[in-house]
């Protein structure tokens, strides 16, 4: 079946900081590939997506390509701030419309 | 973004009594909710799918019968877990899906956190 696996965390940056969170799958097919970022005590938030090979999604400084030959979107950032800091979740999205497969997430913490 | 609301946030309760847990898509109509379990330090887990108006869909290994699920209207979904007992202590997140002209949309609530004593 899918899956996704990410970067054991947690990471801890200092901000400024170049960020990296990798984030490889399997899926069957051709899955759409998103990013979520959860803030503390909010709910999962699309950061941003990619739906097809050699996409590459973006958004408030963050960038993914999906990498259909290393199966990898790599979630990348060059200067974190310090409200950068939260947890950040992979996930593929199959046929089904709607069903996500997680990664298990990486608490990203930035210090000023 | 459009706004999906949990409640309650967070629940204790004792074992063997039922818990039931809100979503609500409070500024769209959403023609599929989701619920996820959540295991702390670990991904969350689809548990099933509700469509308006009919039974919900569930993932294999999910008892249906301990998890049920009411999709009453587009704005509401409620899980309930039945006769709760410590090993159903979890993170919960519901879900609120549509499709678009664009392709779909998805939010999710900011999740309700059980306790079984």
């Amino acid at each position: 079946g899918d899956s996704v696996t990410q970067m054991e965390g947690p990471v801890t940056l200092s901000e400024e900081a170049f960020l990296t969170i990798n984030c490889t799958y399997t899926a069957t097919g051709y899955p759409s590939l998103f990013w979520y970022v959860q803030y503390p005590g909010e709910g999962l938030q699309l950061l941003l997506k990619a739906t097809k090979a050699d996409d590459k999604g973006s958004n408030k400084g963050f960038e993914a390509t999906y990498r259909k030959e290393t199966t990898s979107f790599h979630l990348e950032k060059g200067s974190v701030q310090v409200s950068d800091s939260a947890v950040y979740f992979c996930a593929l999205r199959g046929t089904s419309y709607g069903k996500l497969t997680f990664g298990q997430g990486t608490i990203l913490t930035v210090h000023p | 973004g459009a706004v999906v609301s949990q409640h309650p946030s967070w629940v204790i309760c004792k074992s063997g009594t039922s818990v039931k847990i809100e979503c609500r898509s409070l500024d769209f109509q959403a023609t599929t909710m989701f619920w996820y379990r959540q295991f702390p330090k670990q991904s969350l887990m689809l548990m099933a799918t509700s469509n308006e108006g009919s039974k919900a869909t569930y993932e294999q290994g999910v008892e249906k019968d301990k998890f049920l699920i009411n999709h009453a209207s587009l704005t509401l979904s409620t899980l309930t877990v039945t006769s709760a007992h410590p090993e159903d202590s979890s993170f919960y997140i519901c879900s609120a899906w549509r499709p678009t002209s664009g392709g779909d949309e998805q939010f999710f609530g900011p999740g309700t956190r059980l306790t079984v004593l």
